[in-house]
């Protein structure tokens, strides 16, 4: 089956500007999540959701960060507008379901953003 | 919320030799334990986990243990080979928001 898939795979932008990640998860799996890496750190979640409905946003920067699942597929990551400290690797993972039993997060590749 | 501990940070070993990498973690209702394998340019990849139920779990070179009452599990990799190197990254999940919780990561160099 093929990954997660994710682009743009690098994106180099001024502060101030606007920047969109996209991606798409493996086919039939309902929970997409989007996770920052900072460089030499273990990824940080940003935002859940299941299907079309974000069920945990708590850690994401809502003043200039956005993010949508419409029909529940493909998902999109904004930020409006970037700051130097956004400089990072996003990072977009899904799975069957969530659960605390633990279900596997597959990982796509990566958007590393350079904020100049 | 849960906080996942990982050491060492660094780690080289020949090749052939073992490497065991530790993490601890606080949350005592956590039940998922998952082992992360990244490379570089790529995504973290699943390589083993590990539910609470469950005190060790073994794949071919890869193995983890988990101590419940210590709060803490460890990966163990046998027979090392230049593949291996990476970065590996445990992870926790909290039972309470089914959110996943990641070490700092320790990067592993397999020496030729």
């Amino acid at each position: 089956e093929a990954g997660v898939v994710q682009s743009p795979r690098y994106k180099i932008i001024e502060k101030k500007q606007p920047v969109a990640f996209w991606c798409n998860p493996i086919s039939g799996h309902n929970t997409l999540y989007w996770y920052l890496q900072n460089l030499g750190q273990g990824p940080e979640l940003l935002i859940r959701y299941e299907n079309e409905e974000a069920v945990d946003d708590s850690q994401l920067p809502k003043d200039r960060f956005s993010a949508e699942r419409l029909k529940g597929v493909d998902s999109t990551l904004k930020i409006q507008p970037a700051e130097l400290g956004d400089s990072a690797v996003y990072l977009c993972a899904s799975s069957r379901t969530s659960g605390g039993s633990g279900n596997e997060q597959f990982f796509g590749p990566g958007t590393r953003l350079t904020v100049l | 919320g849960e906080n996942v501990e990982q050491h060492p940070s660094t780690l080289s070993v020949q090749e052939g030799d073992s490497a065991v990498i530790k993490c601890t973690y606080s949350d005592s209702a956590s039940n998922y334990f998952p082992w992360y394998k990244q490379e570089l340019g790529k995504g973290p990849q699943l390589i083993i986990d590990i539910r609470s139920n469950v005190g060790e779990k073994k794949d071919q070179r890869i193995a983890v243990t988990l101590n419940k009452t210590a709060k803490h599990f460890s990966l163990h990799i046998t027979e090392t080979q230049p593949e291996d190197s990476a970065v590996y990254f445990c992870a926790a999940i909290d039972v309470g928001n089914e959110k996943l919780t990641f070490g700092t990561g320790t990067r592993l160099t397999i020496i030729p």
